[in-house]
């Protein structure tokens, strides 16, 4: 069956680092992978977006890859700070008749500690 | 711009009572239209899918259904309110780029 996994439940990292958060995925042939945002009690915010013929897509202080190979795409946020602190959540489409639905993994909790 | 607006924001509802939760979508036209759930400490899952007027995809079997009576509001509803269907959910649209943007979602709470 299709899985997608984020590997790490919680991420604690020092203001100033970076944080990398990973998401692997099994029986998918994805041709987007997407992160999102998401804060206590909100809705998840679009980050990012990489296509499968991409490597790696940046945005500001945001970067993202994508290992078609591997199925796995690692997210990393340079120069953190406590405001960064939220649940991140990446999505694959499903491809072929499922077009347009988006599956989620759980969510890595990032806490950025000042 | 376009924005998405789901009401209301929580919600307590005895078992057994009927739901009616309300999303709209507006500076955009034919979007795709997606409910979600997000059960504590869990990822998202995907309830209801529709690309159109009336057209509604069902992901999982369950006491809930959707509908979109207009190009921009999608409706979801229970009969009859179950303890399980306790939860956060939450509406999205996507222009047909994959990106989905989310509305601030209701917090169910079935006593």
């Amino acid at each position: 069956s299709q899985k997608i996994e984020q590997n790490s439940e919680a991420l604690n990292i020092q203001e100033g680092k970076t944080a990398t958060l990973t998401c692997n995925y099994t029986n998918y042939s994805p041709a987007y992978l997407q992160w999102y945002r998401q804060d206590p009690g909100r809705g998840p915010v679009f980050l990012l977006l990489i296509r499968e013929n991409e490597k790696e897509k940046r945005k500001e202080r945001l970067k993202v890859t994508f290992d078609t190979t591997l199925k796995q795409s690692l997210f990393h946020i340079t120069a953190s700070q406590p405001a960064d602190s939220a649940t991140y959540l990446c999505a694959l489409d499903r491809g072929g008749t499922s077009y347009g639905k988006l599956t989620f993994g759980q969510g890595t909790i990032l806490t950025v500690h000042p | 711009s376009q924005t998405i607006h789901q009401w209301p924001a929580t919600l307590v509802q005895p078992v057994g009572s009927p739901l009616s939760l309300e999303c709209t979508v507006e500076g955009t036209s034919n979007p795709n239209l997606y409910w979600y759930r997000q059960a504590a400490g869990r990822g998202l899952q995907l309830l209801f899918y529709s690309v159109g007027i009336g057209q509604i995809s069902s992901e999982v079997p369950q006491n809930l259904s959707a509908s979109r009576p207009q190009d921009r509001q999608f409706i979801l509803s229970s009969k009859k309110l179950l303890l399980s269907d306790s939860g956060f959910y939450l509406c999205a649209w996507s222009p047909g780029n994959w990106k989905a943007f989310f509305g601030q979602g209701t917090r169910l709470t079935v006593v």
